[in-house]
């Protein structure tokens, strides 16, 4: 199937910095998209979503956006810490409610 | 957060043996699904299921089978476990807003 993909395999940020996180997607009839952290060793941990209908969405601490012309989605942690070390996954959804996951981002964050 | 459980976190077994992967959740969910992850790599969906006596094969051709008779209850069994089936294995469920939640995940060695 369609792949998602992520432009930066690593990210490297300061402590207090704000993050993004990029994420590209070819499939023009995704309808909901979701970002995960997962830590080593874990399981991917849900962070935030967005439906397509939407182009913005704010969490504590996580904005996401969505660019459906560009079929790019982003996500963006402010004032990151050092908990937020992780990799972070985009997910879209089509085919029958099938989710289809990126290769991963790995944040670093430097205290 | 949803409750859901994996077991073991982690096997290691020779060649040729059979195994089954546990996996249960707490929440009533409908949807139950089983990825497969290599180290730093996306997510691959292997198998799905809709409800009680519901499975389907995902994207990623897997030797592994699944039943699904409670609607907690979601295992996936190898009947001859292989080197190459060495992975970590994450099962997860989806709540009516569609949200994924996953379990802890098996790592899975095969010597």
């Amino acid at each position: 199937g369609e792949s998602v993909g992520l432009h930066l395999p690593t990210l490297s940020v300061q402590e207090g910095d704000n993050s993004i996180i990029n994420c590209a997607y070819s499939n023009s009839a995704s309808d909901y998209f979701i970002w995960y952290k997962q830590e080593s060793g874990k399981g991917p941990q849900f962070i935030i979503d967005i439906r397509s209908n939407m182009d913005k969405r704010q969490g504590q601490r996580v904005t996401v956006l969505l660019n459906k012309t560009v079929k790019h989605l982003s996500l963006q942690i402010a004032a990151t810490q050092p908990g937020d070390s992780a990799v972070y996954f985009c997910a879209e959804r089509y085919n029958f409610n099938k989710f289809y996951f990126g290769s991963g981002t790995k944040l670093n964050v430097k205290p | 957060e949803a409750d859901i459980y994996q077991t073991p976190r982690y096997l290691v077994i020779g060649t040729g043996k059979k195994i089954t992967l546990e996996c249960s959740q707490t929440m009533g969910h409908d949807k139950m699904y089983w990825y497969q992850q290599d180290p730093g790599m996306e997510l691959h969906l292997i198998h799905y299921s809709y409800g009680v006596n519901s499975t389907e094969k995902g994207d990623l051709s897997s030797e592994s089978t699944v039943s699904r008779i409670r609607t907690e209850h979601f295992p996936l069994t190898l009947e001859s476990a292989r080197p190459s089936h060495t992975s970590q294995y994450l099962c997860a469920s989806s709540d009516p807003g569609e949200k994924l939640f996953f379990g802890s995940g098996t790592q899975l060695s095969v010597l």
